[in-house]
């Protein structure tokens, strides 16, 4: 079974500042599809940006980026340029490529707490 | 387009009660998933329908029980609740089972067991 790990329950960032969320996963597959969802106060969650697995460029979404380290099992978020806006619970998720049964189910990480300081 | 929406927003119950949860999946997803997020937790998955049939669960016992519609809509009941069963729960909805199509989440009903 996979398992994700956020190691930061709450980060705080001045505004306009850039702030790096981590996450690191454990799965013995070799494709897979990694996710940061937004969930702000509303409850609603939002996808932030994804990577494949087979992809080596790092996904990039305005001002949102991700480090992806296959080897090392590590996929970090950078949000540049931090806004109010971007205050919310952050989770890391991982997705099976392989369709069907259990592993079409996203495996979340426990959130980290983003705080923008204006 | 409408979105992903779900029934009731909040809702509390008895230990020992059953419950049902509604969700209905944006316009063309026949793709239906069910979450449980505990506070202060991240969503867990509970199972997957798709084309009105069971596709796929995590690791919930049977009581938790679903049902899809033909027009894509989704039931999530759960029998004998317990206290345990508080929490957010999340229905997410997507087109087929293509694992590289994008999961739209609704906004939650919030199940408080007392």
């Amino acid at each position: 079974a996979q398992t994700v790990t956020q190691s930061q329950p709450e980060m705080s960032v001045q505004e306009a500042e850039t702030v790096t969320l981590s996450c690191t996963y454990d799965t013995s597959e070799s494709d897979y599809y990694l996710f940061w969802y937004k969930q702000p106060p509303s409850r609603q969650m939002i996808l932030v940006i994804r990577q494949e697995a087979y992809k080596q460029q790092n996904a990039t979404e305005n001002r949102f980026s991700v480090n992806f380290q296959k080897a090392a099992k590590s996929f970090s978020l950078k949000i540049s340029d931090s806004q109010l806006g971007d205050a919310a619970m952050y989770f890391c998720a991982y997705r099976s490529a392989v369709a069907g049964g259990g592993a079409d189910g996203l495996t979340f990480g426990k959130g980290t707490h983003l705080i923008i300081q204006p | 387009e409408t979105g992903v929406t779900q029934s009731p927003t909040h809702l509390i119950k008895t230990r020992g009660q059953q419950v049902t949860l509604r969700c209905s999946s944006q316009s063309g997803h026949n793709t239906v998933s069910w979450y449980q997020q505990a506070l202060g937790q991240g969503p867990q998955f509970i199972f997957q329908y798709y084309r009105e049939e069971e596709n796929g669960r995590g690791n919930f016992p049977p009581r938790f029980s679903g049902l899809q519609f033909p027009n894509y809509s989704s039931e999530l009941n759960v029998n004998a609740l317990e206290l345990d069963d508080s929490a957010l729960y999340l229905c997410a909805s997507r087109p087929g089972l293509n694992t590289n199509n994008e999961q739209f989440f609704g906004p939650g009903t919030r199940l408080t067991v007392l």
